[in-house]
C-alpha cells in the first residue's frame, strides 16, 4: 500500500528565512509526488509536481528515491506563503488515483 | 471558465437523513473524483469516475454512493447519514492525456454537519 507522511502539522518561520516542508512516501514502483497547496479561502491547488523539475513561487522539491522523501523547499519565505501545503503520491501510468499526506500548515511570520 | 464546482457550500443534516452533494466540471476532463477531509486527517478518496458510466470505490466508500451519467457532472449520495460523516467533502477532476501528470483541479468544498 502506498503512503504519505508528512511530519509536522505545523511549521512557524520568520519572514525572510529559509523554509522546508517534509514529505516521506512508501510505494514500491516509481511514484509521481505532487505538491499541493490551499491558501486561506481558496480552494486546493497544484503547486509543483516533480517530474517537471521546475520552479513554482520560489519553491522546489526534488525526489529523492533513496531516502523516498520530496520535501518542498524555498530559501527566503515571503508572508503570501502562509497556507496549507498537502504532498501527494500517485503510482503513475494508468493510476490516476492520488493519496495524501495529513498536510503541513505553514506560518510565515512578519 | 468555472472550473469544478459544488454545491451547496454547507449543509446541516440529522441522522438519517439523505442527500446529495453536487459537482460539475466545464473542462471536459474524464476523470472525477470525491474526496473527504476531517480535521488533522488529509484528504481521503471516497469514490471516482474514469468516465460517464463508469465508477469505481476509493479508500472509503461506505455510507456513499455515485453516479457519472454525463461527462460534467459526478453527484455524491449520502443516503442514512451518521455523525460519522461530518467532514468537508471536495469534487476534483482531472484529464488523462500525452504528457499529462494527472493534475487535479478542485471545487471549493461542501461542509457537511450530521447532528
Amino acid at each position: 500500500a502506498q503512503r504519505v507522511t508528512q511530519p509536522e502539522k505545523l511549521l512557524s518561520v520568520f519572514k525572510g528565512a529559509p523554509v522546508e516542508l517534509k514529505c516521506n512516501y512508501s510505494y514500491s514502483g516509481s511514484p509521481e509526488l505532487f505538491w499541493y497547496v490551499q491558501y486561506s479561502r481558496q480552494r486546493l491547488q497544484l503547486l509543483l509536481r516533480h517530474i517537471s523539475r521546475e520552479s513554482i513561487k520560489g519553491f522546489t522539491a526534488d525526489l529523492n528515491k533513496g531516502e523516498t522523501s520530496f520535501h518542498l523547499k524555498k530559501p527566503f519565505a515571503q508572508e503570501e506563503d502562509s497556507a496549507m501545503y498537502y504532498c501527494a503520491l500517485s503510482s503513475g501510468g494508468s493510476n490516476y488515483k492520488l493519496t495524501f499526506g495529513k498536510g503541513t500548515l505553514l506560518t510565515v511570520n512578519p | 471558465n468555472a472550473g469544478v464546482t459544488q454545491t451547496p457550500k454547507f449543509r446541516i443534516l440529522k441522522i438519517g437523513q439523505s442527500m446529495t452533494l453536487q459537482c460539475a466540471q466545464d473542462m471536459n476532463h474524464n476523470y472525477m473524483y470525491w474526496y473527504r477531509q476531517d480535521p488533522g486527517m488529509g484528504l481521503k478518496l471516497i469514490y471516482y469516475s474514469v468516465g460517464a458510466g463508469i465508477t469505481d470505490k476509493g479508500e472509503v466508500p461506505n455510507g456513499y454512493n455515485v453516479s457519472r451519467s454525463t461527462t460534467e457532472d459526478f453527484p455524491l449520495r449520502l443516503e442514512l447519514a451518521a455523525p460519522s460523516q461530518t467532514s468537508v467533502y471536495f469534487c476534483a477532476s482531472s484529464y488523462s492525456g500525452s504528457g499529462n501528470s494527472y493534475e487535479q483541479y478542485f471545487g471549493p468544498g461542501t461542509r457537511l454537519t450530521v447532528t
